[in-house]
């Protein structure tokens, strides 16, 4: 299968604290998706990281992709109640608007 | 702008019975993708259209399942018999090929 793997697969820290998440992938890729979904809701595009990029920050979100690894990682720093989510990454497929979800990682921020 | 609209937002019906999901996408994206997500298998990709026509719908399950697009607005998701297995939450999704997906809210849809 195509489909990325997430690591962890759930996390659990304090309010303030910093979140990684990892996803691994097999293919090769053009792009690399982050997507949110809070509890009975759908996804929410977060960002895009290109190939040919090493990393990419948008406010509190910093993300890396290592495409010698087939890896990336999201970075959430100074956690709020807020980022409570599942949060997934995204491969698109052959270069086609097809995306593979990796498995997700649920992430849960304690006050 | 609405977003992506899915109803219903939660369907219970009984095993065998003919379950329509439907979307309506952003106006102006001309990619429509369904989804499904259940605990065992995460988000899986059954169908996409481009243009009202369907581009690749190896990820729909079995010939219980079809999908259509009568116009670039509209897109149902229909499952005939339904069973169990088909428990899931359906997602609709579209872009215009240059922005990223969105999602709508999804259907839960449990079959008993």
């Amino acid at each position: 299968s195509q489909q990325g793997e997430e690591d962890p697969q759930a996390l659990s820290i304090q309010e303030g604290e910093n979140a990684t998440m990892n996803c691994s992938y097999k293919t090769s890729i053009n792009n690399l998706q982050w997507y949110r979904q809070n509890s009975g809701r759908g996804l929410v595009h977060l960002i895009l990281i290109r190939s040919n990029e090493r990393e990419k920050h948008s406010g509190r979100l910093r993300v890396t992709l290592d495409t010698s690894k087939k890896s990336s990682s999201l970075l959430i720093t100074a956690s709020r109640a807020a980022d409570t989510a599942s949060y997934f990454c995204a491969t698109d497929f052959q270069g086609a608007q097809k995306l593979v979800f990796g498995q997700g990682t649920r992430l849960t921020i304690n006050p | 702008d609405a977003g992506v609209i899915q109803s219903p937002r939660h369907e219970v019906t009984e095993m065998g019975q003919e379950v329509t999901l439907r979307c309506k996408p952003i106006s102006g994206h001309d990619y429509l993708f369904w989804y499904r997500q259940t605990m065992m298998r995460g988000l899986e990709l059954l169908i996409y259209f481009n243009n009202n026509v369907p581009i690749d719908d190896s990820g729909m399950p079995e010939d219980r399942f079809s999908a259509k697009m009568p116009n670039a607005s509209f897109s149902t998701l229909k499952i005939q018999p339904s069973e169990p297995r088909d428990s899931a939450v359906y997602f609709c999704a579209s872009t215009d090929g240059y922005q990223p997906q969105h999602f709508g809210d999804g259907t839960r849809l449990s079959i008993l």
